[in-house]
């Protein structure tokens, strides 16, 4: 089952903060954030784990809450570089077969 | 290090033709996975490999095939092409494949089937 993410798109200005939320309908063990820029690869940004924990490098930050099976994003005074489609990749058991299921994205423009 | 490559970059082919694509992993990772990407949408898992093992598969028909070779190399191979096979695939590779292992994906091949 694809997690849903939210918003489907937002436009922010320079400084200004966004949450992007992704749902499962499935009891999750990894939540995986990749940004992608148009035409280019998804960049990993960070992975988390069931266990409620919250990761954070720079100003992104994220949090997975196990019980609610959702995952959020955190983007903080925002930069042009952000711009781009974020998304969500779950994996639903320990099983290590690798198999993530994307969300659909969230398109992200931040401008001057 | 050099990242996950794959070959060729673009690649236009025709409806009932056969398509090969190739990834190499980042050096010291052995599992490499395949997804593919139509526009607008989330990368969609095709197949995991891991130590020359398929370790998983995704929802698609028998004409996608994989392998991987001893020096961790992959190629997915299309039979058959149909017009939405166009799409960007990816490849990326992690160390084990593990649940909490970081796929890092290469620049992907684009395919459009005319």
């Amino acid at each position: 089952q694809q997690p849903v993410q939210s918003p489907q798109a937002v436009i922010l200005r320079e400084g200004e903060d966004a949450v992007i939320n992704c749902s499962s309908s499935k009891a999750l063990y990894s939540v995986h954030w990749y940004r992608q820029k148009h035409g280019e690869a998804p960049v990993f940004l960070m992975i988390l784990l069931k266990g409620g924990e919250q990761k954070g490098h720079d100003k992104i930050s994220a949090s997975f809450n196990e019980k609610k099976q959702q995952s959020s994003l955190y983007l903080t005074a925002s930069q042009l570089s952000y711009s781009g489609t974020y998304f969500c990749g779950t994996e639903s058991s320990s099983s290590n077969t690798g198999k993530l299921i994307f969300g659909q994205g969230t398109t992200l423009q931040v401008k001057p | 290090d050099a990242g996950v490559t794959q070959s060729p970059t673009h690649l236009i082919k025709t409806r009932g033709q056969h398509v090969t694509l190739r990834c190499s992993p980042i050096s010291g990772h052995k599992s490499v996975s395949w997804y593919q990407q139509v526009l607008g949408q989330g990368p969609q898992f095709i197949f995991q490999y891991y130590e020359k093992e398929e370790r998983g598969r995704g929802n698609f028909p028998d004409r996608f095939s994989a392998r991987q070779f001893p020096n961790y190399s992959s190629e997915l191979n299309v039979n058959a092409l149909l017009l939405g096979d166009s799409a960007l695939y990816l490849c990326a590779s992690s160390r084990r494949g593990a649940s909490t292992d970081t796929q890092y994906f290469g620049p992907g091949t684009r395919l459009t089937v005319l």
